[in-house]
């Protein structure tokens, strides 16, 4: 779906944890996801993406998960650090289009 | 690579004066490029697609003659907030898609424009 203007949703977890933030999406024409991490003052930063014809892709220490039957979308951080801590996006695009939508956002805080 | 540059970082100005923000992308070309404007603990909103050499696309409810955008070359995109009022107080972000690459390829951002209106 597209950006809307809720309140970001929290997530706390304690250092060396692992991290799960999920996002749905709406548009069934959707083909490519992307999620971001943003931190205070500074945009969006790049940190893994997947293609509709997969539903898994790993990178370093995290984990894009994609069930396309739920519209569903979910982010995993392995042995969360302080440095994770940031709001992370999601952002969908759909096949017949240039532009992105982001989700809502989660803040993701982790506790030393 | 796919650095994307955003001027100024932080700009203060008074009621009725314009604003011009730009974004540019280092080292690659972008016919199309993006502003978003966020709010506090909100996520990013669309205001419009900016396309080399011809008219931005704004999206519902964004006013063109408000947010003037210019997109002169494949490097180099403006966003101007013509007029402003405390209201126009916002982060402003800009992105930018490599172009030429085929299949699906991330936005790139720059680090946003926090402009206050006084």
């Amino acid at each position: 779906g597209e950006s809307v203007g809720l309140h970001l949703p929290t997530l706390s977890v304690q250092e060396g944890d692992n991290s799960i933030i999920n996002c749905a999406y709406s548009n069934s024409a959707s083909d490519y996801f992307i999620w971001y991490k943003q931190e205070s003052g500074k945009g969006p930063q790049f940190i893994i993406d997947i293609r509709s014809n997969m539903d898994k892709r790993q990178g370093q220490r995290v984990t894009v998960l994609l069930n396309k039957t739920v519209k569903h979308l979910s982010l995993q951080i392995a042995a969360t650090q302080p440095g994770d801590s940031a709001v992370y996006f999601c952002a969908e695009t759909p096949n017949t289009g240039n532009q992105f939508y982001f989700g809502t956002g989660t803040s993701l805080t982790v506790i030393p | 690579g796919a650095v994307v540059s955003q001027h100024p970082s932080w700009v203060i100005c008074k009621s009725g004066t314009s604003v011009k923000i730009e974004c540019r992308s280092l080292d690659f070309q972008a016919t199309t490029m993006f502003w978003y404007r966020q709010f506090p603990k909100q996520s990013l909103m669309l205001m419009a697609t900016s396309n080399e050499g011809s008219k931005a696309t704004y999206e519902q409810g964004v006013e063109k003659d408000k947010f003037l955008i210019n997109h002169a070359s494949l490097t180099l995109s403006t966003l101007t907030v013509t007029s402003a009022h405390p209201e126009d107080s916002s982060f402003y972000i800009c992105s930018a898609r490599p172009w030429g690459q085929g299949g699906n390829q991330p936005q790139h951002f720059g680090d946003g424009t926090r402009l206050s209106i006084l």
